[in-house]
């Protein structure tokens, strides 16, 4: 789906390296989200945004930070990458114009794989 | 805090009937989502329960108790590309809160 994009899409680094990845929409959606998945955790959300330059913490936020400048794109990063998060990170937008969803419905792009060594 | 219950595997043949519960204790509460998610690709939406009552949209049915914190969500007529796995994900308005979903493996 061209709505939300992610990238890179696949990631392999070294433990202490920063690392940053970037989550991308075109229908100008307020809300975006970053979660991680882990096998038997599910989902998890990192962090989340309401608006340019206004975000805030989710349940697993140590060792990330976030920055959205402008409505189309959310970036999460890792400020000094560690092995326990390697993970896959999907990020996802609130709702999606003119397909008649639910208003808190969210909508995930395809994933990041993310390896650290 | 958030506690979401449901099982973690679940077996069925090409035809029959799955059900899969969930349980659920989260703080704020205005509806609940149910995922779709095949192995290595992103969850996609299958429904959404506002009020207390069963949701149908073709083979799969979804069903809310607000005051038992409970939801279950039935696929009829299994196919061999409903195995995937599925996610129960209550939500308090902007936020969704996932369980660790079900792997559900449908055999011929």
């Amino acid at each position: 789906d061209a709505g939300i994009t992610q990238s890179p899409r696949h990631k392999v680094t070294e433990t202490g390296t920063p690392v940053t990845l970037r989550c991308h929409q075109t229908e100008n959606h307020r809300y975006m989200y970053w979660y991680r998945q882990d096998p038997g955790h599910g989902l998890r959300l990192i962090h989340y945004s309401y608006g340019v330059k206004d975000t805030d913490k989710g349940e697993v936020s140590d060792g990330y930070s976030v920055s959205r400048s402008k409505t189309e794109d959310f970036l999460l990063t890792l400020e000094s990458a560690t092995s326990s998060q390697t993970s896959v990170y999907f990020c996802a937008i609130r709702g999606r114009e003119g397909v008649g969803l639910a208003d808190n419905e969210q909508f995930f792009g395809p994933g990041t794989r993310l390896t650290v060594l | 805090g958030q506690n979401i219950d449901q099982p973690t595997e679940m077996t069925a043949t090409e035809g029959a009937i799955v059900q899969i519960n969930c349980t659920y204790q989260t703080s704020g509460f205005n509806g609940l989502f149910w995922y779709q998610q095949h192995a290595g690709e992103a969850p996609t939406f299958l429904s959404y329960n506002v009020l207390d009552g069963l949701e149908e949209k073709g083979r799969f049915s979804s069903f809310l108790s607000r005051s038992k914190g409970y939801s279950y969500l039935l696929l009829k007529e299994l196919q061999m590309k409903d195995s995937a796995s599925y996610l129960c994900a209550p939500t308090n308005d902007y936020k969704l809160s996932f369980g660790a979903g079900t792997t559900v493996t449908v055999r011929a």
